[in-house]
This record gives C-alpha cells, sequence and structure tokens, in this order.
C-alpha cells in the first residue's frame, strides 16, 4: 500500500536534548511537508522540500532543522533550540503534476518534552 | 498574504441534522481549495478538492462548492452521522506562490450526539 509512515507515534524528550522525527513516503511524490499542530490551533509550515538536497524554510523554521538526502525520506530534528516543542508534528508529501498539488499526510507524531 | 477562515467551533449537532461549516479565503491569483478531516489522534485525510471556481468538490455524503465570487468554499452535508465527529480543516494552494504548500485555516470540530 502506498503512502506516509512517520514514526515512532509517541516521543518523549528531556529539555535540552536534540530529537529527529522520521517520515518515509512511497508515493513517488516529489515535494514533502513538515508541519506543527498545536491543541485548537490550524497546521503551521515548518520547512518543505521540492527535490533532493534541497528544501526551503517554512513560517516557524526556528529550532528546527531538515536533511533530504532521499527522495522518499525527510527527516526532521527539534533541537534544543525551540523554545516550545511540545506539539503534534505531521508529515506531508504531493506531486507537482498537475494544479491543485494535494497533500497527503502521515499519522503524525506527538512530541513531549519536559 | 494568503489566508483561510473558518467558523468556531465546536459544532454539536444531533445525528441526522444538516452540517455546513462557512470558510473563506483570501489568494492571489486562483488557488485550489480542500477541505481535510482529522479523527483524533490521526494525521490529516484529504475530503474533497476543487480546482476551479464553480467547481464542486464532493465525497462521503460532503460537499463544498468553489464560489470565486464571494471567495467561500464551505463544507456541507445533508445527514450527518455520530462517525462524522471531527475536526474538519479547510485549505488553499495558490499556484502562483513558489512554495506550493497548503495554508490552513485553525480547524472547526464537528461533534454530533445520537
Amino acid at each position: 500500500d502506498g503512502g506516509i509512515t512517520q514514526s515512532p507515534k509517541y516521543l518523549f524528550r528531556k529539555e535540552g536534548q536534540n530529537v529527529t522525527l522520521s517520515c518515509e513516503q512511497n508515493l513517488n511524490h516529489d515535494a514533502m511537508y513538515w508541519y506543527r499542530q498545536d491543541p485548537g490551533q490550524g497546521l503551521r509550515l515548518i520547512y518543505y522540500s521540492q527535490i533532493v538536497n534541497d528544501f526551503q524554510k517554512g513560517d516557524i523554521a526556528e529550532g528546527y532543522s531538515v536533511s533530504r538526502e532521499k527522495k522518499e525520506s525527510f527527516p526532521l530534528t527539534v533541537t534544543s533550540a525551540q523554545k516550545n516543542p511540545t506539539a503534534f508534528y505531521l508529515c506531508a508529501s504531493s506531486s507537482l503534476a498537475g494544479i491543485s498539488y494535494e497533500q497527503y499526510f502521515g499519522p503524525g507524531t506527538r512530541l513531549t518534552v519536559t | 498574504g494568503d489566508s483561510v477562515t473558518q467558523m468556531e467551533g465546536p459544532v454539536t449537532l444531533s445525528e441526522e441534522a444538516f452540517l455546513t461549516i462557512n470558510c473563506t479565503y483570501t489568494a492571489t491569483g486562483y488557488p485550489s481549495l480542500f477541505w481535510y478531516v482529522q479523527y483524533p489522534g490521526e494525521g490529516l485525510q484529504l475530503l474533497l478538492k476543487a480546482t476551479k471556481a464553480d467547481d464542486k468538490g464532493s465525497n462521503k455524503g460532503f460537499e463544498a462548492t468553489y464560489r470565486k465570487e464571494t471567495t467561500s468554499f464551505h463544507l456541507e452535508k445533508g445527514s450527518v452521522q455520530v462517525s462524522d465527529s471531527a475536526v474538519y480543516f479547510c485549505a488553499l494552494s495558490a499556484p502562483d506562490t513558489g512554495r506550493r504548500a497548503l495554508t490552513f485555516g485553525s480547524g472547526t470540530r464537528l461533534q454530533v450526539q445520537p
């Protein structure tokens, strides 16, 4: 089955530690995205990538880093510089063909930092 | 910049009631419009989409019509079920911008009571 996988589903870290969230897709999509969701709020774009070895900052990139070494993979690192990292993180991908660019989402990773 | 405004929730309905969730947008050019649904603890699922004015997207009994003159994309369903309880997000994709990411509304929680 084609889709997007994120792991782990729940992640707990101590303050001051970096943590990496995994995102893999087998949809052969060129573009991948990371969003952050806080309770009762919409999604905010952290980083996106439209091609291997290239990525762009979104609206809230401070304290985060990404890499895109393979088309299928787009891991997100939450660094100790992120002031409020506890949130639900969603990865998405889309084809860049056509005109609508609808995105397909993974199941999410809930990160709790104490 | 682009923005999406949704009616605030929660929206509480009895089973078999008629549903409307309002969505209006601001965007440059001719965006594509989407409704996504999120069940508790899960990622977002694409519910329906429309790519040009007067298009009607539909899926699972839900419908929304792209109204350029009122910049709206209201979600409707004639008879809701308890299983429709979820958070619904309106989103747009503006092809004129380079990043092709989605801009989301803040979400509307729907609670359907038996």
